[in-house]
């Protein structure tokens, strides 16, 4: 029930592409969902965040899509560059509960120019 | 402002030795978070550090500890090293328990 499950594992588009990485979660206590960037040698970085009473979120090129009745919840990164290439993290949290980041296990995406 | 700082970048132990990690949050985040990553187990929690109360942890074994000091800095210490040991250890800061986390570069730990 702490399960975050991302799909896919890895990500190829096109320069210019939408790139969409989809995540799932069980635990209905869940209510912050952010997600996490993260480029070989750093930790990972806050992209966009959201919580569970808005159904959409977009920051510049990047929305959540959060879908309630079905706990799922997805990145769309809109006009793909080959510098968005990295590994994306979903998480869930319980916050004001254990606090902890449960992750999911990433997808790798490669945007080629 | 400074961001996380973690120490040191990497490391080289010896199975059975002892290791300490060093994270520095960002000044006035008083929560802390360390977090385990490796490519089998992806981002796994280890433990979470609040004005120096442990306020959570998670599913290791309990080779794996830590503690924060009254300046919020915190250190994680592993016990009698194993080779599944080998990863990177990320620290994680926040100002508050309810907002969101702001993560360090990590420590490469390699255990041989």
């Amino acid at each position: 029930q702490q399960q975050v499950k991302q799909s896919p594992q890895s990500l190829i588009v096109q320069k210019g592409g939408i790139s969409i990485i989809n995540c799932a979660y069980e635990n209905t206590a869940f209510d912050y969902f952010p997600w996490y960037q993260q480029f070989p040698g750093k930790g990972p970085a806050l992209l966009i965040a959201i919580r569970p009473d808005v159904s959409e979120k977009k920051e510049g090129r990047f929305t959540i899509s959060f879908n309630k009745s079905a706990k799922q919840f997805s990145l769309h990164i809109m006009d793909s560059q080959p510098g968005d290439s990295a590994t994306y993290f979903c998480a869930a949290t319980a916050q004001g509960g254990s606090e902890k980041l449960v992750f999911g296990k990433g997808t790798k995406l490669t945007v080629n120019p | 402002k400074a961001g996380v700082t973690q120490t040191p970048r990497y490391l080289i132990k010896t199975r059975g030795q002892q290791v300490t990690l060093s994270c520095s949050p960002i000044s006035g985040h008083r929560s802390v978070s360390w977090y385990q990553q490796t490519p089998g187990q992806g981002l796994q929690f280890l433990f979470e550090y609040f004005s120096e109360t442990q306020r959570n942890k998670g599913n290791f074994p309990g080779r794996f500890s830590g503690r924060q000091f009254s300046n919020s800095r915190s250190e994680m210490n592993v016990s009698t090293l194993e080779l599944g040991d080998s990863a990177l250890y990320l620290c994680a800061s926040s100002q508050r328990r309810s907002s969101g986390y702001t993560f360090g570069s990590g420590t490469r730990l390699t255990v041989v």
